[in-house]
C-alpha cells in the first residue's frame, strides 16, 4: 500500500505530552519525516530519520518508529505547537507520499 | 542558508497548462531531489514529483500523464508544468528540496527547505 494513515485530529492540554501517529507499509522501509504547518504558511520539517531535529526545532519534538507505525511526540506542548502535522515517506515504488494530516489543538 | 523562490501564473482557465519555476539560492544544486508538492484548499499535502540535478524524474502516478518537471542547472532553477488543468488542480503549489539516504534500511527521505508557495486557481 502507498498510503500513510493519520488520525484527523488530536488535542492536548497545555504543558502535557501528545503523540501523533502515522501508519503505513512504507514505514517498514523508510523512517517517516514530520512537518508542521500553521495556517497560511508553508510546511516546516520538524523530525527526520530515526529521531533528528533540524536546527531551530525545539527539543520537545521527538520521533520514534516501530514496525509500520511512526510517532511524533511533543513533550510539554505549547500554545504555538497548535498546527497541522503531516508525515511523509516513500512508497515501495519510490513515489513520495504524505499522510492525510493531524490537526493538533492545544487546550 | 538555502532559500527557494518560486513564481508562476496564478490564474488559469480549464485546459490550460500550469507553469511554475523555483530558483535555488545559497546552496548546491547537486545531490538533492528538487520537488513539487501541492495542497488544495482545506486539504492535505500531495506529492507531485521530483527531479535531481542530472535530470532524472519521478512522478506521482496519479498525475504522471500530465506532469513534466525539468531543471536548468545553469540557473539553479527547476520547473513544473501540469497540462490540461481543471478546477481540481486549484491548490497552493510548493517547491521543496528533498534529501534521501539509501545506504542502510530503514532509509531516510525528507524535504528540509520549502518555498513559500504559489496559489494557483483554475476557473473559467
Amino acid at each position: 500500500s502507498s498510503e500513510l494513515t493519520q488520525d484527523p485530529a488530536v488535542s492536548v492540554a497545555l504543558g502535557q505530552t501528545v503523540r501523533i501517529t502515522c501508519q503505513g507499509d512504507s514505514l517498514r522501509s523508510y523512517y517517516a519525516s514530520w512537518y508542521q504547518q500553521k495556517p497560511g504558511q508553508a510546511p516546516v520539517l520538524v523530525i527526520y530519520g530515526k529521531n533528528n531535529r533540524p536546527s531551530g526545532i525545539p527539543d520537545r519534538f521527538s520521533g520514534s518508529s516501530s514496525g509500520n507505525t511512526a510517532s511524533l511526540t511533543i513533550t510539554g506542548a505549547q500554545a504555538e505547537d497548535e498546527a497541522d502535522y503531516y508525515c511523509n515517506s516513500r512508497d515501495s515504488s519510490g513515489t513520495g507520499v504524505f499522510g492525510g494530516g493531524t490537526k493538533l489543538t492545544v487546550l | 542558508q538555502v532559500q527557494l523562490q518560486q513564481w508562476g501564473a496564478g490564474l488559469l482557465k480549464p485546459s490550460e497548462t500550469l507553469s511554475l519555476t523555483c530558483a535555488v539560492y545559497g546552496g548546491s544544486f547537486s545531490g538533492y531531489y528538487w520537488s513539487w508538492i501541492r495542497q488544495p484548499p482545506g486539504k492535505g499535502l500531495e506529492w507531485i514529483g521530483e527531479i535531481n540535478h542530472s535530470g532524472s524524474t519521478n512522478y506521482n502516478p496519479s498525475l504522471k500523464s500530465r506532469v513534466t518537471i525539468s531543471v536548468d542547472t545553469s540557473k539553479n532553477q527547476f520547473s513544473l508544468k501540469l497540462s490540461s488543468v481543471t478546477a481540481a488542480d486549484t491548490a497552493v503549489y510548493y517547491c521543496a528540496r528533498g534529501r534521501e539516504q539509501q545506504l542502510v534500511p530503514p532509509y531516510y527521505y525528507y524535504m528540509d527547505v520549502w518555498g513559500k508557495g504559489t496559489t494557483v486557481t483554475v476557473s473559467s
